[in-house]
């Protein structure tokens, strides 16, 4: 089966910038995750959907973070505008639903902010 | 809200030898404790989980131990091998409703040949 896919993998700007991530789950998976990984450390929940709508967004930056995913398929993170904490990899993932369902990663978002 | 730990934040052992990384997790009502492997550059790959009600679970070189009461789990990888080097991830999840996973910090695993 296809994985997730994520775009673009690499992205560099300079701060109060934007910046917008975009991440296609597999097929048929109704739960879609971001996670924020910063180097040397695990990855940290930011959103999660259920279908299209938000489960949980409690460690979302609301104030600069946005997230959606609309018809409950693909779904884009966005960043507006940056700081030079947000560098990081940003993961996406998901899963068919449930808590004992294996969440599939995405390769992941490189964003290096100057 | 839960917090995972885990050490040791690096490890080397020799090809041949046996590999431990433990975590300790803070919310009782966790009940799904998956432990990722992470490649350099590489997204992160499920190798094997655990649910509450099972003690241990093995899968080839890979076993898991997971011991309630004390709320700590751990990862054993016997017969280590060069690609087994990577970056080995646990977390926890209480399934209340949300399925979230609170990841540890990892633990960079070197295997010298």
């Amino acid at each position: 089966e296809a994985g997730v896919a994520q775009s673009p993998r690499y992205k560099i700007i300079e701060k109060r910038q934007s910046v917008a991530f975009w991440c296609n789950p597999i097929s048929g998976h109704a739960t879609l995750y971001w996670y924020q990984q910063i180097l040397g450390q695990g990855p940290k929940l930011l959103i999660q959907f259920q279908n299209n709508g938000v489960v949980d967004d409690s460690q979302l930056p609301k104030d600069r973070f946005s997230a959606e995913r609309l018809k409950g398929v693909d779904s884009t993170l966005k960043i507006q505008p940056a700081k030079l904490e947000d560098s990081a990899v940003y993961l996406c993932a998901s899963s068919f639903g449930g808590n004992y369902n294996e969440q599939f990663f995405g390769p992941g978002t490189r964003l290096t902010v100057l | 809200g839960e917090n995972v730990e885990q050490h040791p934040s690096t490890l080397s052992v020799q090809e041949g030898d046996s590999a431990v990384i433990k975590c300790t997790y803070s919310d009782s009502a966790s009940n799904y404790f998956p432990w990722y492997k992470q490649e350099l550059g590489k997204r992160p790959q499920l190798i094997i989980d655990i649910r509450s009600n099972v003690g241990e679970k093995k899968d080839q070189r890979i076993a898991v131990t997971l011991n309630k009461t004390a709320k700590h789990f751990s990862l054993h990888i016997t017969e280590t091998q060069p690609e087994d080097s990577a970056v080995y991830f646990c977390a926890a999840s209480t399934g209340a409703g949300s399925y979230q996973l609170t990841f540890g910090k990892g633990t960079k695993l070197s295997v010298i040949p």
